[in-house]
């Protein structure tokens, strides 16, 4: 079946360093990628989605390009603020209908 | 301003008690789900409806039931069944099919026990 593992955390950062969330996924045919974001206490936030192979999805400074041959979706961000710790989420959607979400990695950034 | 509402933001229930879960958008969408996230823990889907009037299990409905007799509505109710209830839930709705499917989610419910 679909799966997607994503980089175990939690990450820990300074304010200001790089980041990368690694995701990667197993499907049939040619999914729908997405990146979540759960701040405390909330539901999940949309941040940033790509539907075909090489397209780039991106907002609030994060970006994230859809890879077929590595089946890759990693999310990056040049510069972190203390205001992007959260739990961020990768998933897909195929067109079985049935959205597949990863575990979840916790982002932790101090000042 | 559309969006997803859920209600209460907390929730108590007591033991052998069934207890019910709002969950109303106003973004028109056909499609609305149920996930429950333990935590630490990813989503787990309870029960999803892709039109009015029909619903279909999802990966964990043992204990749960819902009802979709309108568009913007679907509650779930958390029966006496379900022994291990204590959890925080999320409702989404979606716009699009298979691929071209986005979901949307409300801010959650979390249910405790007393």
């Amino acid at each position: 079946g679909d799966s997607v593992t994503q980089m175990e955390g939690p990450v820990t950062l300074s304010e200001e360093a790089f980041l990368t969330i690694n995701c990667t996924y197993t499907a049939t045919g040619y999914p729908s990628l997405f990146w979540y974001v759960q701040y405390p206490g909330e539901g999940l936030q949309l941040l940033l989605k790509a539907t075909k192979a090489d397209d780039k999805g991106s907002n609030k400074g994060f970006e994230a390009t859809y890879r077929k041959e590595t089946t890759s979706f990693h999310l990056e961000k040049g510069s972190v603020q203390v205001s992007d710790s959260a739990v961020y989420f990768c998933a897909l959607n195929t067109n079985a209908g049935k959205s597949t979400f990863g575990d979840g990695t916790t982002l932790t950034v101090k000042p | 301003d559309g969006g997803i509402t859920q209600s209460p933001k907390y929730l108590f229930r007591k033991e052998g008690q069934n207890v019910t879960l709002s969950c109303e958008q106003n973004l028109n969408h056909d499609a609305m789900y149920w996930y429950r996230q333990d935590p630490g823990q990813g989503l787990r889907l309870i029960y999803y409806s892709q039109i009015v009037n029909d619903f279909q299990k999802g990966d964990i409905a043992e204990g749960y039931s819902v009802s979709r007799e309108k568009k913007e509505s679907f509650p779930l109710t958390v029966t006496s069944a379900q022994k291990n209830p204590t959890a925080f839930y999320l409702c989404a709705s979606s716009i699009g099919r298979g691929v071209q499917e986005t979901q949307y989610f409300g801010p959650g419910t979390r249910l405790l026990v007393l």
